[in-house]
């Protein structure tokens, strides 16, 4: 089955602590990306990569950090310069160059819990 | 900017009523809209989307949106709720760079 996952589903870190976030996808698709989810807020782009090698920063990167040195892995590194990282962690994909379905598939998500 | 707005934060319906979520976009061209469902705990997962064309379209588990470029709307319906609709609903539209704008979303809670 093609699809993105996540993990892992539950993640605690203590402050000051750097943790990743694992998101690997077998749909072939060239883009990645990472949002946040916080109550009310719907979601919010930390990242995201439109070919290996290359990344841009969304609306909230400060605090995060990613790589792509492969087409199906784009992880993201929560670091301790992120003062509020407490949240859930959702990953997509997507096909740029298809107009037709340039849908973004996601993840099951991450939920990170600072203690 | 572009930007999306959904103006419900929480809407109820009684089962087997019809329903409207409401969604407004802010977007320069033509926008590429979608909206998806999330349970709690879980991914997005994609009801529907419009590109151009005919600008009723259907989706997944009996719902439809349609798509006024006159008021920059893209209200999803459904005529008759049922309790596993309950969830929360995002619109989003996106750019020709394949970046995605996403709404605040709308939860909804079904009552029996």
């Amino acid at each position: 089955d093609g699809g993105i996952t996540q993990s892992p589903k539950y993640l605690f870190r203590k402050e000051g602590q750097n943790v990743t976030l694992s998101c690997e996808q077998n749909l072939n698709h060239d883009a990645m990306y990472w949002y946040r989810q916080d109550p009310g807020q719907g979601l919010r782009l930390i990242y995201y990569s439109q070919i290996v090698n290359d990344f841009q920063k969304g609306d909230i990167a400060e605090g995060y950090s990613v790589s792509r040195e492969k087409k199906e892995s784009f992880p993201l590194t929560v670091t301790s310069a992120q003062k509020n990282p407490t949240a859930f962690y959702l990953c997509a994909s997507s096909h740029p160059g298809r107009v037709d379905s340039n849908e973004q598939f996601f993840g099951p998500g991450t939920r990170l819990t600072v203690l | 900017a572009q930007s999306v707005t959904q103006p419900d934060i929480h809407i109820t319906v009684s089962e087997g009523a019809s329903l409207e979520l409401r969604c407004n976009y802010s977007y320069g061209a033509t926008p590429y809209l979608f909206w998806y469902v999330q349970s709690p705990g879980q991914g997005l997962q994609l009801l529907l989307k419009y590109f151009s064309g005919d600008t009723l379209v259907q989706g997944i588990k009996g719902f439809e949106a349609e798509f006024k470029r006159s008021q920059s709307s893209f209200n999803l319906r459904k005529p008759s709720v049922h309790w596993s609709d309950a969830a929360e609903y995002f619109c989003a539209v996106g750019s020709t760079g394949n970046q995605f704008y996403f709404g605040t979303g709308t939860s909804l809670t079904v009552i029996p």
